[in-house]
């Protein structure tokens, strides 16, 4: 089966710098996502790691480990507008088409000044 | 570039009733996913169109079904509506061997069943 934990909230404060973990076990994996959802809004794409290693992004940076079903986001020179749910994904191949998307409960991040 | 969007935003139904959503994809996107996000939950996996055919589907019952016309948009059917249906369904386009399988989320629709 699948499964995939991050935590359920965390809280950081403005300027700092914040880690979010992302556990899965899955069959058929080809890439992990991280995508940011503001409440009441559609998830926007983040990131995307298919190769281990860390993939950095202005102050967003996401880690991937396919050995030990592990990923991190991290997120630097935190801003208010940062505070949002993220969401960890895990892409399987699926017939001729990309992979669907499993995803996990979300991490909401309450960013504080 | 039109991006992903839903109709209608909101709605509320009854029990036993059906429900038809829409979804138009973004531009050149021929591929459609469908999510159903439960309050506080992460979006669960309902079913995916491709060249207007089922490529895949979630742990869903039968009642929940869809459609995806020439254009590429979309459609999903939910019959027989029960109280847990009630949540926020997400419609994703995306572009087959892409990149990276990025989806482009619309902004959903909020189902509300009494």
């Amino acid at each position: 089966g699948q499964n995939i934990d991050q935590p359920t909230e965390m809280t950081a404060t403005e300027g700092a710098i914040v880690q979010i973990n992302c556990t899965y076990q899955t069959s058929g994996f080809n890439g992990l996502f991280w995508y940011q959802q503001h409440a009441g809004e559609a998830p926007t794409f983040l990131s995307y790691n298919v190769l281990d290693g860390l993939e950095e992004k202005g102050r967003f940076s996401s880690f991937l480990s396919r050995s030990k079903g592990y990923s991190y986001l991290l997120l630097k020179e935190l801003q208010m507008k940062d505070s949002a749910s993220y969401l960890c994904a895990v892409s399987r191949k699926y017939g001729g088409s990309q992979g669907n998307l499993i995803f996990g409960k979300g991490t909401k991040l309450s960013v504080k000044p | 570039e039109t991006g992903v969007t839903q109709s209608p935003t909101h709605l509320i139904k009854t029990r036993g009733q059906q429900v038809t959503l829409r979804c138009s994809s973004q531009s050149g996107h021929n591929t459609v996913s469908w999510y159903q996000q439960a309050l506080g939950q992460g979006p669960q996996f309902i079913f995916q169109y491709y060249r207007e055919e089922e490529n895949g589907r979630g742990n869903f019952p039968p009642r929940f079904s869809g459609l995806q016309f020439p254009n590429y948009s979309s459609e999903l059917n939910v019959n027989a509506l029960e109280l847990d249906d009630s949540a926020l369904y997400l419609c994703a386009s995306s572009l087959p061997g892409g990149n990276t399988g990025e989806l482009f989320f619309g902004e959903g629709s909020r189902l509300t069943v009494l």
